[in-house]
């Protein structure tokens, strides 16, 4: 079955401009998570949503939020850019009601802020 | 609060080689513990997971223990290949882990020299 879809793939961005990232979680998947990844802080979790309600938060400014929608797709945004957002963005799936709790991670969408 | 470190930081070994990835926890509430492989630019692959009430799991010649009393999880590689250079990161989901919330180690470059 098809996996974690996101799009872009690659993405390059002026400061103060705001950007618009897609996931499409896998089939029968429920809960989308977010994650930055970048070479000084690692991975880091940004936010979760499931059934369009977003039940957990990581220690972001607000200048990152996201939604999910009622097909489970999740879009996250970004505003304001800065120097420092420039990151690989991570999307991950997970089944509602399985007791492992195993995520499955998409490509990912590189973010460059110039 | 949770911090997971993964130890060593860089390992480079001759091929054949059996190896063993260290990653340990600060908090032993935890849910499960999974590994991923991560290729350069690429996003995380799921190879095991595991559970609190586990001690270990087995997919070919990937073994990952978990000893959560000590806070401490391995992954034994057997027969290392070219192909198994990779970034390893482990990750842990406390136990009020509602599914996608992981709070992950730095990683472990792994190079396998033909």
């Amino acid at each position: 079955k098809a996996g974690v879809t996101q799009t872009p793939r690659y993405l390059i961005k002026t400061r103060g401009q705001q950007v618009t990232l897609s996931c499409s979680p896998i089939s029968g998947h429920r809960s989308v998570s977010w994650y930055q990844q970048t070479p000084g802080q690692g991975l880091q979790f940004l936010f979760e949503y499931f059934s369009e309600t977003q039940r957990n938060k990581g220690n972001f400014p607000g200048r990152f939020s996201g939604r999910q929608f009622s097909n489970s797709r999740s879009e996250m945004n970004v505003s304001t850019l800065e120097l420092g957002d420039s990151a690989l963005y991570l999307c991950a799936s997970t089944r509602q009601g399985s007791n492992t709790g195993e995520l499955f991670f998409g490509e990912g969408s590189r973010l460059t802020v110039l | 609060k949770q911090e997971v470190t993964q130890i060593p930081a860089a390992l480079s070994v001759p091929e054949g080689e059996n190896l063993v990835l260290n990653c340990s926890f600060t908090d032993s509430a935890i849910y499960n513990l999974q590994w991923f492989r991560q290729d350069p630019g690429k996003g995380l692959t799921s190879l095991l997971l595991i559970q609190s009430s586990q001690r270990e799991q087995t997919s070919g010649r990937l073994n990952a223990s978990l000893d959560k009393s000590s806070g401490r999880s391995t992954l034994y590689i057997a027969a290392s290949q070219p192909g198994d250079s990779a970034t390893y990161l482990c990750a842990v989901a406390g136990i009020y882990n509602q599914g996608g919330k992981l709070i992950f180690g730095q990683g472990t470059e792994l190079s396998v020299k033909p």
